[in-house]
Formats: C-alpha cells, sequence, structure tokens
C-alpha cells in the first residue's frame, strides 16, 4: 500500500530556532496535508496544499507541495515550547475517501 | 475544542471480547471517520460514513464495524478483539458543505487489550 515517510523521526531543538520536516510518498498525489497532534488531543490540521509548488503559511509555519508532487516540506520558525508536539502529513487519494497519514515528526523544544 | 467527543476515554478488555466505542458531533457534520493510532504511528484509516451509509474502507476485516446516527453521534464496534487491536481510536467529522480535508478529530479512545 501507499507509504509517506517523514524525517527526521523525531528533534530536538533549542527554543527561537528554526524547524523544517519532510514527507515524501512513492506516488503522485494532487494534496498534501500536514497536522499537528498533542498529548491526548486528536490531530489538528496546521495545513493543506493543492497545487505543486505552492507556498502556504499559518502564522509561524510554512509549507511547501514539492514540484514532483512526490513530497512536502513544513517548516516552523522561531520556535517555542507549544510547538512540542508530533507532525503528521498526510494524503487524501484522489477517489478514494481514506486518508493516509505518515509516521510523523516528534517535535520537543527546549526552552 | 473541535466540538467532537469520544467516550469512553479508555478502555480495558480481554482477548476475544466485543467492544463499542462512541463519537459524538456537532449539528451539521454529517461525515465521520474512524481511525486506529498505534502507538508511535501514525492513524490508519478504518471507514467513512456519510448520512448512515459506509462509503469508504480501509483494510481492516469486517469484525471492525461501525453505525452512523441521525443525532451526528457514531459508534465503532470491533468484535473478536485482538491483542493487535490495542490503540487510540479517533474519530474525525467534516461539516456538510466544507472540503473533505476540514476534519476534525475528537480525543480518542485509548483501547487495551490483554
Amino acid at each position: 500500500g501507499q507509504q509517506l515517510n517523514q524525517s527526521p523521526q523525531s528533534m530536538f531543538i533549542q527554543e527561537g530556532e528554526d524547524v523544517s520536516m519532510n514527507c515524501t510518498s512513492s506516488s503522485i498525489f494532487n494534496t498534501w496535508l500536514w497536522y499537528k497532534q498533542d498529548p491526548g488531543e486528536g490531530p489538528v490540521l496546521l495545513i493543506a496544499l493543492y497545487k505543486a509548488g505552492e507556498l502556504t503559511s499559518n502564522g509561524r509555519l510554512t509549507a511547501q507541495f514539492g514540484i514532483t508532487r512526490k513530497d512536502s516540506f513544513l517548516n516552523i520558525s522561531a520556535s517555542i515550547p507549544s510547538d512540542v508536539g508530533i507532525y503528521f502529513c498526510a494524503l487524501h487519494p484522489p477517489g478514494t475517501y481514506k486518508y493516509i497519514f505518515g509516521t510523523g515528526t516528534r517535535l520537543k523544544v527546549l526552552a | 475544542e473541535t466540538g467532537v467527543t469520544q467516550s469512553p476515554t479508555h478502555l480495558i478488555k480481554t482477548r476475544g471480547q466485543q467492544v463499542t466505542l462512541r463519537c459524538s458531533s456537532q449539528s451539521g457534520h454529517n461525515t465521520v471517520s474512524w481511525y486506529q493510532q498505534a502507538l508511535g504511528q501514525g492513524p490508519q484509516f478504518i471507514f467513512q460514513y456519510y448520512r448512515e451509509e459506509e462509503n469508504g474502507r480501509g483494510n481492516f476485516p469486517p469484525r471492525f464495524s461501525g453505525l452512523q446516527f441521525p443525532n451526528y453521534s457514531s459508534e465503532l464496534n470491533v468484535n473478536a478483539l485482538e491483542l493487535d487491536d490495542s490503540a487510540l481510536y479517533l474519530c474525525a467529522s467534516t461539516p456538510a458543505g466544507d472540503s473533505e480535508e476540514t476534519q476534525y478529530f475528537g480525543p480518542g479512545t485509548r483501547l487495551l487489550v490483554l
């Protein structure tokens, strides 16, 4: 089945640093989604991308839909302690009702 | 606060038993999806219901079944529980008319099968 590979799996960073993470798929897709999951909560949608090359921001978060349509990147600028959590990329294959989630990047911010 | 609630929050069952998990969405959320999230993994799509009918299913056996009710609540039923069914079960609902990417997740039910 379709797999989404996220990297890094986890990262510790200092407060104020910028963070980058990415997600790759084995197939081409038309929609990339980025979610964040806090402990004890369900995932929350951060950014949705619909076009190859698209760059979209949500506050300190910026995500890009890769030109090859097989990857996506999420950047967090000037990280703060509340950025701690698990970040998932997800795909919505066209013509289906299913969503495919990656394995997640666990972010820990050191104050 | 997503307005999606799930019950119970935690549950312990033994192998072979049956379990029913519940989800309550906001009024007007006529699409609900269920996911299984094993420890350290991303959510895996189980199935989706729209207007009380199943309209999509992931790679889960028939012992995983669901119901959606007119009052915007839904259930996930799992029969003949196996140890590997231990996971966080999430439901997510979408308001009528919103894009399919607009899913609001509940906090989940953590199921432990012994």
